[in-house]
């Protein structure tokens, strides 16, 4: 079963510039999440998908976050424009219930955003 | 004060040795718990889950106490692949509002 697909894996930018990371589930995953890893510090969620809708963004900073789920499936993160301190790595993860109860969270590896 | 919060370590443990870690959280409402580990620069992935009445998975062990409100891991006989960074999970019912700790940094020594 292929993992969790994201891309880039790695990204330099220039503050103010803007930039998209993109993510592809494990197949059939109803859930899916977007977290910022700061170094050393644990993921924080930015925002969780349904399928195609948002139940939960309340930590996405929405005045240069973006992202969206189209179709329920892959998913983009987009920055713009970004700040110094956005310099982290963009966790994608999924897991494949979609109601009720919990279960594993499967991550990919990671988009480490470097911003100048 | 932080919602999950984790001692940051690291702790520094020979090969052989028992080494625990605990994990406080302050939302009562809390349902889900879990101990993810996270290999550096490496993404985190699931090491167990926490229930109310314990689990053991070989050498590792797993406790809830929800009136204290926290959750615990045991590791016995720590090998060298054990080192790592392990996360507290917490999440209210249904998977909503996933936090995770800033982790325990684990060094095994030979």
């Amino acid at each position: 079963e292929a993992g969790v697909a994201q891309s880039p894996r790695y990204k330099i930018i220039e503050k103010r510039q803007s930039v998209a990371f993109w993510c592809n589930p494990i197949s059939g995953h109803a859930t899916l999440y977007w977290y910022q890893q700061i170094l050393g510090q644990g993921p924080k969620l930015l925002i969780q998908f349904q399928n195609n809708g948002v139940v939960d963004d309340s930590q996405l900073p929405k005045d240069r976050f973006s992202a969206e789920r189209l179709k329920g499936v892959d998913s983009t993160l987009k920055i713009q424009p970004a700040k110094l301190e956005d310099s982290a790595v963009y966790l994608c993860a999924s897991s494949p219930r979609t109601s009720g109860g919990t279960d594993t969270q499967y991550f990919g590896p990671g988009t480490r955003l470097t911003v100048l | 004060r932080k919602e999950v919060e984790q001692d940051p370590g690291p702790f520094n443990v020979p090969e052989g040795a028992t080494v625990a870690f605990n994990c406080t959280y302050s939302n009562s409402a809390s349902q889900s718990f879990f101990w993810y580990r996270q290999d550096c620069r490496k993404e985190p992935k699931l090491l167990m889950s926490v229930y109310s009445s314990g689990n053991e998975d070989g050498r590792f062990t797993a406790q809830l106490n929800r009136a204290s409100q926290y959750i615990s891991l045991l590791i016995r006989d720590s090998k060298l692949s054990d080192s790592a960074t392990y996360l507290c999970v917490v999440s209210l019912w249904g998977g909503f509002k996933t936090i995770f700790g800033a982790g325990t940094r684990l060094f095994v020594k030979a």
